[in-house]
């Protein structure tokens, strides 16, 4: 059976400032793709960024950075100098193998004050 | 805006009642994911179609049916609705429907049954 835990629940930084987004992923298939999504206020899902088992280097995408730690089963977002408009809920979704439907964990909702 | 569209909006029926929610993927994609939202489950999966077949089934209600068109739009069918249907129901699509593909989602339909 597969796990993903948000443990946080709430952040709140102020604008401009790096914020850390974690995620858990625990599960026995070598091979799965984990998703990042953003729900703003207004509803909709946004993909943002994906991060696959076999990834060797952590990636970087504009303002958005990964950092997975194999030991402990994390996969960190980072968003870097954030914005007010990155206040939203930020959701981890992982694909296992051949499954292709996500599993969402609980969201962490950021809030990013001018 | 991900090219995925979802009709209506907004919906506001009846316990007991039947209602339908329409669903076209972006051009060119085959799979059309279907996921409620609401407050007490979190995000879930409920069924997926590739190329007018189903293609897996998550935590869908037997009152609740799909199906996708040769034109590859997809409905959602809920019946005898209940209070705890209310929720936020989104629609998905990716190419191919592998497991590696990202899922782009439309801007949701927010039932609510009263």
């Amino acid at each position: 059976a597969q796990k993903v835990t948000q443990a946080q629940t709430e952040i709140s930084v102020v604008e401009k400032e790096d914020v850390t987004l974690d995620c858990v992923y625990e599960t026995r298939d070598t091979t799965y793709y984990l998703f990042w999504y953003k729900q703003p206020p207004s509803g909709e899902l946004v993909f943002l960024i994906r991060r696959n088992s076999f990834d060797e280097q952590n990636e970087i995408s504009g303002r958005y950075s990964w950092n997975f730690q194999k030991s402990t089963s994390s996969f960190n977002f980072t968003i870097t100098a954030s914005q007010v408009v990155d206040s939203a809920v930020y959701f981890c979704a992982p694909k296992t193998g051949a499954n292709s439907k996500l599993t969402f964990g609980k969201g962490i909702t950021l809030s990013v004050r001018p | 805006d991900s090219g995925v569209t979802q009709t209506p909006k907004h919906l506001i029926t009846a316990t007991g009642q039947r209602v339908t929610l329409r669903c076209s993927p972006r051009s060119g994609d085959l799979s059309v994911y279907w996921y409620q939202q609401s407050l007490d489950q979190g995000l879930q999966f409920l069924i997926q179609y590739y190329n007018g077949e189903e293609r897996a089934k998550g935590n869908i209600l037997e009152r609740f049916s799909a199906q996708q068109f040769p034109d590859l739009h997809s409905e959602l069918n809920l019946s005898s609705l209940e209070l705890g249907d209310s929720a936020l129901y989104f629609c998905a699509s990716s190419p191919t429907g592998a497991p590696y593909n990202e899922q782009f989602f439309g801007p949701g339909t927010r039932l609510t049954v009263l």
